[in-house]
């Protein structure tokens, strides 16, 4: 199974609301990547998870918030955002040691308003 | 300069045709080099990675790698519709997990 699952697939949130994206995997692979791609866009690198630590923050602004709660789970907590983060966002796992192979989930579509 | 260039296009192809994808790059530090495919509205999919210089094949797609030139490729052989797609080439050093990816062409195959 090379299967990473995103949920929800598509997300509309106002600038004061509090929601959550999730990320689900089960490859037993032990880094787990958040992008954001805005449209026709390469994805940008956000956070990276190894063995459930935070290995990189791209500086990322305060209001997106990640959390590693297992090996298999990543979430991507987010408030009071901006319009401008409207975008796909990508959750990404590939084994510690192969960084280079990476496996997508298909991504959530946030907008908002 | 931006680490790695790639013509965003379009391409138009006919179908049956031979592509070529391509990508330089500036940071000669970079080993591992890949290609995505992006169908719209969906997450990247991993086509192949090659290491350092050379060729990898699989079945109607071959990479290419020059070091020497900071230049990769990427060839779709008897293109199909179904390979109607944004394809994008990504790059890394050995160590850490950040993966630099190119803007993405592309690519449209006309029956």
């Amino acid at each position: 199974d090379t299967e990473v699952t995103q949920t929800p697939k598509h997300l509309v949130m106002g600038m004061t609301n509090k929601k959550s994206l999730k990320c689900e995997q089960h490859m037993g692979h032990r880094a787990m990547y958040w992008y954001k791609q805005k449209a026709k866009k390469p994805p940008e690198l956000m956070f990276v998870y190894s063995y459930e630590k935070l290995s990189i923050n791209e500086s990322v602004p305060s209001r997106f918030s990640p959390e590693c709660p297992n090996s298999s789970l990543l979430n991507l907590h987010l408030h009071a955002l901006q319009p401008e983060d409207s975008a796909l966002y990508l959750c990404a796992s590939s084994q510690g040691y192969r960084a280079y192979e990476q496996y997508f989930g298909p991504g959530t579509r946030l907008t908002v308003t | 300069q931006k680490e790695v260039e790639q013509d965003p296009g379009p391409l138009s192809v006919p179908e049956g045709a031979i592509v070529s994808l391509n990508c330089t790059y500036s940071n000669s530090a970079f080993q591992y080099f890949m290609w995505y495919r992006q169908y719209s509205r969906k997450g990247p999919e991993l086509l192949m990675y090659t290491y350092s210089s050379g060729n990898k094949e699989d079945g109607r797609f071959t990479a290419q790698v020059d070091k020497s030139s900071k230049y990769i490729s990427l060839f779709i052989r008897d293109s199909q519709p179904s390979d109607s797609a944004t394809y994008l080439c990504a790059m890394r050093g050995t160590g850490g997990f950040k993966t630099i990816f190119g803007a993405g062409t592309r690519l449209f195959v006309k029956a």
